[in-house]
């Protein structure tokens, strides 16, 4: 089967750098996805990393292990539109193609 | 550029009854996929669909059915509903698998699903 880990809650101050980490378990990995979602809004993609390393897109960062099973985004000089919840999201490839699965969501909280 | 469009937007139904949820994906998109999102958590897989076929399917019961029409769009269909069906139901699109792309998902707004 397939399953990710990522923290439930993480608080942080305005201008803060933080990290919200996801492991994972999957057959067939291919990559790994974050997505940003505000209250009531649509799911988001952030990043994509398919390699092992830093991803860089302006105050984004993601990072993936392969041999760790293991990725997380960075976000850095948080501002209070950063609240919203952040999932992981393996891409897997199977016999049938490509499938996404999403972690049950980090939800950042950032305070002034 | 339209992107994902959903409908209906919010919904009531009572447990027994059955649903269909529309769903267009973005211009140029061919894949579309099926979540279901419970409040609190992250969208689940139920299935995808890609040259009028289901590709892919997670963890729901034959209850949930779908189809994909010439054009792309996308029908969810829901039969003998139950309390626990009431849900966000979301529909991402996206192109054709390529190693070489990022399988970036763009999602609609969702239907709101309330069965009483």
């Amino acid at each position: 089967g397939q399953s990710l880990e990522q923290p439930s809650e993480v608080t942080a101050v305005e201008g803060a750098i933080v990290q919200i980490n996801c492991t994972y378990q999957t057959s067939g990995f291919y990559g790994l996805s974050w997505y940003q979602q505000h209250d009531g809004g649509a799911p988001t993609f952030l990043s994509y990393n398919a390699l092992d390393g830093l991803e860089e897109t302006g105050r984004f960062s993601s990072f993936l292990s392969r041999s760790d099973s293991y990725g997380y985004l960075l976000l850095q000089e948080l501002q209070m539109k950063d609240s919203a919840s952040y999932f992981c999201a393996v891409r897997s490839l199977n016999t049938g193609g490509f499938k996404t699965i999403f972690g049950a969501g980090t939800r950042l909280f950032v305070k002034a | 550029d339209a992107g994902v469009t959903q409908s209906p937007t919010h919904l009531i139904k009572t447990r027994g009854q059955q649903v269909t949820l529309r769903c267009s994906p973005k211009s140029g998109h061919d894949t579309v996929s099926w979540y279901q999102q419970a409040l609190g958590q992250g969208p689940q897989f139920i299935f995808q669909y890609y040259e009028e076929e289901e590709r892919q399917r997670g963890n729901f019961p034959d209850r949930f059915s779908g189809h994909q029409f010439p054009n792309y769009s996308s029908e969810l269909n829901v039969n003998a509903l139950l309390l626990g069906d009431s849900a966000l139901y979301l529909c991402a699109s996206s192109s054709t698998d390529s190693p070489a792309n990022t399988g970036e998902l763009f999602f609609g707004e969702g239907s709101r699903l309330t069965v009483l």
